[in-house]
């Protein structure tokens, strides 16, 4: 069956450092990889998407690489803001079936 | 992208009692469903609500206690029923499908507390 695996948190972080969440899947067949960030008492929003091998999606300033190589699609963004402090849900979505989501990382941004 | 809406947006009920969960989306999708995200924990899929036909339940989750109704492309309910404050939850609808391919959207959730 289909799997995400990404790092656990809580990750703390100061203001401008450098941020990487790990993710790795598995999953047979070619499903497109998401990452979705839910802020404080509120839903969940696409971040970014990719849906084939070395695809880059990006936004806001994060950016994700599909790799099927190592099937991996890390999170990373270069400077963070406090602003960024929210859950970050690594996700993979085989077509019209149930998105398969990782645990989810907590990330923390103090001034 | 849809626009998803969700009501109510939270709510506190008192055990035994029911609830039912609105979803609607601003264009017509193909599929439906409804996750479930227990506190500090990530989501997991209720059931996928087909249009014309009964949902498509996940193990663990049954008809009785969340019955499903999706009446047309853009609007679905979920009800929970006989409430225990181990429902306690937020509840989220997801949609795919029509103008959205590759990718499934999530409304804004509704935050459900049961005394």
């Amino acid at each position: 069956g289909n799997s995400v695996t990404q790092m656990e948190g809580p990750v703390t972080l100061s203001e401008e450092a450098f941020l990487t969440i790990n993710c790795t899947y598995t999953a047979t067949g070619y499903p497109s990889l998401f990452w979705y960030v839910q802020y404080p008492g509120e839903g969940l929003q696409l971040l970014l998407k990719a849906t084939k091998a070395d695809d880059k999606g990006s936004n806001k300033g994060f950016e994700a690489t599909y790799r099927k190589e190592t099937t991996s699609f890390h999170l990373e963004k270069g400077s963070v803001q406090v602003s960024d402090s929210a859950v970050y849900f690594c996700a993979l979505l085989p077509g019209y079936q149930k998105v398969t989501f990782g645990t989810g990382t907590k990330l923390q941004v103090i001034p | 992208s849809a626009v998803i809406s969700q009501k109510p947006s939270r709510d506190i009920c008192q055990r035994g009692t029911s609830l039912t969960i609105q979803c609607q989306v601003d264009s017509q999708v193909t599929m439906m469903f409804w996750y479930r995200q227990q506190p500090g924990q990530s989501l997991t899929l209720i059931a996928t609500a087909n249009q014309g036909s009964e949902a498509t339940y996940e193990s663990g989750f049954v008809i009785d206690k969340f019955p499903i109704s999706r009446p047309n492309l853009t609007f679905s309910t979920l009800t929970v029923s006989n409430m225990s404050p181990e429902d306690s939850s937020i509840y989220l609808c997801s949609v795919e499908g029509g103008i959205i391919t590759d990718t499934q959207y999530f409304g804004p959730g509704t935050r459900l507390t049961v005394l």
